[in-house]
């Protein structure tokens, strides 16, 4: 069975630094999906980033960027420019099929 | 971008009743709807997936009598809690899969409240 784990239970990061976000993953499949999502209060899950496991380039989109090492089933998230909007839970996915979330990460923005 | 619409939103019921909450693909089809709970400050756990015109399948420990599921057209998924007690109070979520591009998607989830 696949399983994600976020070790990270709690972040704090300054406004305007950058903070990274760890995720591992266990899989014995070669394609699959990797994504970051994103939980405000509101509890809507909104979808932060996602990686084709075929793809060797790290995706981006904007501030946010993952370090994808796939024989180290390792998929990290990195908050660039950190704004007081970034504050709220972080859920690394793996999806081959279904969707399999980690724990979960409390991101804190600091002012 | 696609959207899937989740009714009711917040919900609250006596123990012993059941509730139906809807899980709508707004603008694409859905082959398959996925049903999870998250209970306070704890992450998503899948409960089953629910597929069109068949029975769902549930996750190790999902009691199906008690989670019932029909995923009876392309667009509708419903999750019934059958004789609800006060610990299965929780947010429930769904999401859906695009037939057509195969992205997933989710609803904005229903906090069910049993007293």
């Amino acid at each position: 069975a696949q399983t994600v784990t976020q070790s990270q239970p709690e972040m704090s990061v300054q406004e305007a630094e950058t903070v990274t976000l760890s995720c591992t993953y266990d899989t014995s499949e070669s394609d699959y999906y990797l994504f970051w999502y994103k939980q405000p209060p509101s509890r809507q899950m909104i979808l932060v980033i996602r990686q084709e496991a075929y793809k060797q380039q790290n995706a981006t989109e904007n501030r946010f960027s993952v370090n994808f090492q796939k024989a180290a089933k390792s998929f990290s998230l990195k908050i660039s420019d950190s704004q007081l909007g970034d504050a709220a839970m972080y859920f690394c996915a793996y999806r081959r099929g279904d969707m399999r979330f980690g724990a979960g990460t409390r991101l804190t923005v600091k002012p | 971008g696609a959207v899937v619409s989740q009714h009711p939103s917040r919900v609250i019921c006596k123990s012993g009743t059941s509730v139906k909450i809807e899980c709508r693909s707004l603008d694409f089809q859905a082959t398959t709807m996925f049903w999870y709970r998250q209970f306070p400050k704890q992450s998503l756990m899948l409960m089953a997936t629910s597929n069109e015109g068949s029975k769902a399948t549930y996750e190790q420990g999902v009691e199906k009598d008690k989670f019932l599921i029909n995923h009876a057209s392309l667009t509708l998924s419903t999750l019934t809690v059958t004789s609800a007690h006060p610990e299965d109070s929780s947010f429930y979520i769904c999401s859906a899969i695009d037939r057509n591009t195969g992205e997933l998607f989710f609803g904005e989830g229903s906090r069910l409240t049993v007293l």
